[in-house]
């Protein structure tokens, strides 16, 4: 069965340190991969994506996320996590042919960020 | 600017009065689906739709009606409301080869009392 799995509920950093947020899918073929982030009371917006080529890709607000197939993982790191970053992170997959199938989503992975 | 409307964005009704969400998308997306995301639950596929006229059941349909008359819209109504539908709403539409992902709305509240 398609999965996503986000291991951590919930994670808080320090302002200025470094961030990774883990994900591991499961999924039948290489799916195309997304990151996505909900500050509180929005909708969610697209972080980055991958779906094929170098395997380390680049988003927006400083984000990045790195593909390794041998493991089925796509984690998201940012360097120097800032306040406004505090947000739930979704990690999510969808099919590269897509008819007929449907986008999963992980459970999410709420970040707080201390001063 | 490309954007997924969703309307409205909060609602407070009673148990059994029928209500519609609405959701209009302006990027010729051929797919649409409409989410529901509870406190440790995550998102949930309600229905989604592939195009005009072409509607299937996601994970959690029951008590949820939609309709695809026109690509740019997917209206999402329920028609006897219960307080376990009190749940924030999200509509989302794509192309139908998913490389681009999700354009998300901004979310409807909604609370049944």
């Amino acid at each position: 069965a398609q999965s996503v799995t986000q291991p951590d509920i919930h994670i808080t950093v320090s302002e200025g340190a470094s961030l990774e947020l883990r994900c591991n899918y499961s999924y039948g073929a290489t799916p195309y991969l997304f990151w996505y982030v909900q500050s509180p009371g929005q909708g969610l917006q697209l972080l980055l994506k991958y779906f094929s080529g170098d395997t380390l890709v680049q988003g927006i607000k400083g984000f990045e996320a790195e593909f390794k197939r041998s493991q089925s993982s796509f984690n998201l790191r940012k360097p120097s996590v800032h306040w406004s970053d505090a947000a739930e992170y979704f990690c999510a997959v969808g099919p590269r042919d897509n008819y007929g199938q449907n986008f999963v989503f992980g459970p999410g992975t709420r970040l707080s960020v201390l001063p | 600017e490309a954007q997924v409307t969703q309307n409205p964005r909060y609602l407070i009704t009673v148990t059994g009065k029928k209500l519609t969400v609405t959701c209009s998308q302006n990027m010729n997306h051929e797919y649409m689906s409409w989410y529901r995301q509870d406190p440790g639950l995550g998102l949930r596929q309600i229905y989604y739709s592939m195009n005009v006229e072409v509607t299937d059941k996601g994970d959690v349909p029951e008590g949820y009606k939609v309709s695809r008359k026109e690509k740019r819209n997917f209206p999402l109504i329920l028609e006897s409301p219960s307080p376990n539908q009190t749940s924030l709403y999200f509509c989302a539409s794509s192309y139908v080869r998913g490389r681009d992902g999700y354009t998300f709305g901004s979310g409807t509240r909604l609370t049944v009392v």
